[in-house]
């Protein structure tokens, strides 16, 4: 079945350092992929997401490609900040017709210290 | 306000007691979901409904009843809570119009402990 892997953090950078988590998913034909954010002790809340392949979702000041060759959903952000601070989880939906369900990726731990 | 809401945000029980978490959206979005969040594991679909009277399993439906006799409301009901339903619950709710792109959107979660 389909199937979504994050690096294992916690990912503990300073302030201003530049950010990568990487998610590579496993899925038939080309799903959507999302990244969501969750804040301490908030739900979750859609960060960015692509739709096909090539595309770039970005907000925030956050980026992400849709890489079909490589099966990857990488996110970036140039210059963190101590607010980044947050868990971090990629998901797809897949590409078989009509309305589909999220996976979720097990989550990224993102500290940022000042 | 608008948005979506769960009650209670912290519940704790004891083994074998019937546990009713309640979901609530005001923006008449035709789909729900719940899911569990538990460490090493991330979020797993427990159940979703689609519409009113309309509801199919998740990855991991054993132990929990769910109903939607509203749009609006979602509850999820532990029959017989056992220690392994220690967790954090979210619910969520999307339009979905049918577009492979549906944004979820998410409720603050309820920290259920199972004693």
């Amino acid at each position: 079945g389909d199937s979504v892997t994050q690096m294992e953090g916690p990912v503990t950078l300073s302030e201003e350092a530049f950010l990568t988590i990487n998610c590579t998913y496993t899925a038939t034909g080309y799903p959507s992929l999302f990244w969501y954010v969750q804040y301490p002790g908030e739900g979750l809340q859609l960060l960015l997401k692509a739709t096909k392949a090539d595309d770039k979702g970005s907000n925030k000041g956050f980026e992400a490609t849709y890489r079909k060759e490589t099966t990857s959903f990488h996110l970036e952000k140039g210059s963190v900040q101590v607010s980044d601070s947050a868990v971090y989880f990629c998901a797809l939906t897949p590409s078989s017709g009509g309305y589909s369900t999220l996976t979720f990726g097990k989550g990224t731990m993102l500290l940022v210290s000042p | 306000d608008a948005g979506i809401t769960q009650s209670p945000r912290y519940k704790i029980t004891e083994t074998g007691r019937q546990v009713t978490l309640m979901c609530h959206q005001t923006w008449s979005h035709s789909y729900m979901f719940w899911y569990r969040q538990d460490l090493g594991h991330g979020l797993r679909l427990i159940y979703y409904s689609a519409a009113a009277d309309i509801t199919d399993k998740g990855e991991v439906p054993d132990g929990y009843v769910v109903s939607r006799s509203k749009t609006e409301n979602f509850p999820l009901t532990l029959e017989s809570a056992t220690r392994s339903q220690t967790s954090v619950y979210f619910c969520a709710s999307s339009p979905g119009a049918g577009g492979l792109q549906e944004t979820q959107y998410f409720g603050p979660g309820t920290r259920l402990l199972v004693l």
